[in-house]
């Protein structure tokens, strides 16, 4: 099967930096993909990795480590606004779903 | 570009009621799917439509139909609804299904909130 495995709940002070951590058991990975989420809304791509290393988009970064089955999302220099739902996502070849989600981090920013 | 679209925006049925959820969007891509988001669970794909004529099962099928009219449009159908559907509905699309590099974005649509009595 697959499975991902994320913090339920993180707080962060505005301003700060802050890691949202994703390890993942899976057969068959792509590549590993973030959403963010606003209380109710639809989710938003973030990002994309496929290959082991940091991405920069932004105050938002992205890491993959293959080997370790694991990846964060960064976000640096926090806002208020960046108070959402994020979801790691791993693009898959095996089973039958093409993208399985995390249940999710939800993060709050505080002042 | 309106991206996805989804009808209706909300939704109460009761026990047994049947109903359609309508998507479309006008991007061109060639992949739809419909998840449902329950709290804390996360979003779980219920099908999706890797291109025009073809669906395959996510990974909670039970208790929905889906057809994929045409290139742009994708519906999901409740036959006989029960309370455990209760849930909000995600269509999504984006240009392949699978593959290494691509990254294979997907955009939603704003969503369904259905409630069942």
């Amino acid at each position: 099967g697959q499975s991902l495995e994320q913090p339920s709940e993180v707080t962060a002070v505005e301003g700060a930096i802050v890691q949202i951590n994703c390890t993942y058991q899976t057969s068959g990975f792509y590549g590993l993909s973030w959403y963010q989420q606003h209380d109710g809304g639809a989710p938003t791509f973030l990002s994309y990795n496929a290959l082991d290393g940091l991405e920069e988009t932004g105050r938002f970064s992205s890491f993959l480590s293959r080997s370790d089955s694991y990846g964060y999302l960064l976000l640096q220099e926090l806002q208020m606004k960046d108070s959402a739902s994020y979801f790691c996502a791993v693009k898959t070849l095996s089973g039958n779903t093409p993208l399985v989600f995390g249940k999710g981090t939800r993060l709050s920013v505080i002042a | 570009n309106a991206g996805v679209t989804q009808t209706p925006k909300f939704q109460v049925l009761k026990t047994g009621q049947s109903m359609t959820l309508q998507c479309a969007q006008d991007m061109n891509h060639n992949s739809m799917y419909w998840y449902r988001q329950d709290p804390g669970m996360g979003l779980r794909l219920i099908y999706y439509s890797a291109s025009e004529g073809t669906t395959d099962k996510g990974e909670v099928p039970n208790g929905y139909n889906v057809s994929r009219l045409n290139k742009r449009e994708f519906s999901l159908r409740l036959e006989s609804a029960a309370p455990s559907q209760t849930s909000v509905y995600f269509c999504a699309s984006s240009e392949d299904g699978r593959g290494g590099l691509l990254r294979n974005e997907q955009f939603f649509g704003p969503g369904t909130r259905l409630t069942v009595l």
